[in-house]
């Protein structure tokens, strides 16, 4: 694979399951990102992960928790999904130079989630 | 609190100039970023300012100026192609992405 990859691409889902969205990448980026996008909306920053083991909470983290075991995985779940958290959903990864200048975000294709 | 404005829709024609406006008010900055998102795909890098001034990129440009909040891409010799959304981002004082909504680009022949 060579860049970022999301699992599933799209999901219909019933109010009240749980679900994993999966992200991989394969640039050895430091951090990682999770982000919703709405129409009418900038992009959301949910939770983020500046290095392997650690993460943090982003503008609009209720209802979703992050892991990051290891630099290329970083899994995005909802524990118990409402209709509200229907979006899309777009993983990013960025290699932070750690000097004061910023890299570019890398965006994976996205996974369009309905919660009926 | 922290905002980014960008105008929700424009429309040039094919070979023309369009500039898109981006005004910002954050906690701090640490630079701007302009993305380009296709219907249905993911952001993609355009530019990144820091300081002021125009950065040229081939028929993209983007221009900064820190005491204004102000920033604009400008996109020339238009192709049916250009057609999209593009975000204007800014890295506040966290070094998180501070996004606006992006402005939707139609393109006429």
């Amino acid at each position: 694979i060579a860049g970022i990859t999301q699992a599933p691409t799209s999901q219909i889902l019933a109010a009240g399951r749980r679900m994993t969205l999966r992200c991989t990448q394969d640039m050895r980026h430091n951090a990682m990102y999770w982000y919703r996008q709405d129409l009418g909306l900038g992009l959301r920053l949910i939770h983020y992960s500046n290095t392997a083991g650690t993460t943090g909470k982003g503008e609009v983290p209720d209802g979703y928790s992050v892991s990051r075991a290891n630099t290329d995985d970083f899994p995005l779940t909802l524990a118990s999904a409402v209709p509200s958290q229907t979006s899309v959903y777009f993983c990013a990864s960025s290699d932070i130079a750690g000097t004061g200048d910023y890299n570019e975000q890398f965006f994976g294709p996205g996974t369009r989630l309905t919660v009926l | 609190g922290q905002n980014i404005d960008q105008p929700t829709e424009m429309t040039a024609t094919e070979g023309a100039i369009v500039q898109i406006n981006c005004t910002y008010q954050t906690s701090g900055f640490n630079g701007l970023f302009w993305y380009q998102q296709h219907a249905g795909e993911a952001p993609t890098f355009l530019s990144y300012n820091v300081l002021d001034g125009l950065e040229e990129k081939g028929r993209f440009s983007s221009f900064l100026s820190r005491s204004k909040g102000y920033s604009y891409l400008l996109l020339k010799e238009l192709q049916m192609k250009d057609s999209a959304s593009y975000l204007c981002a800014v890295v506040d004082s966290n070094y998180q992405l501070i996004w606006g909504a992006g402005t939707k680009l139609i393109i006429k022949p």
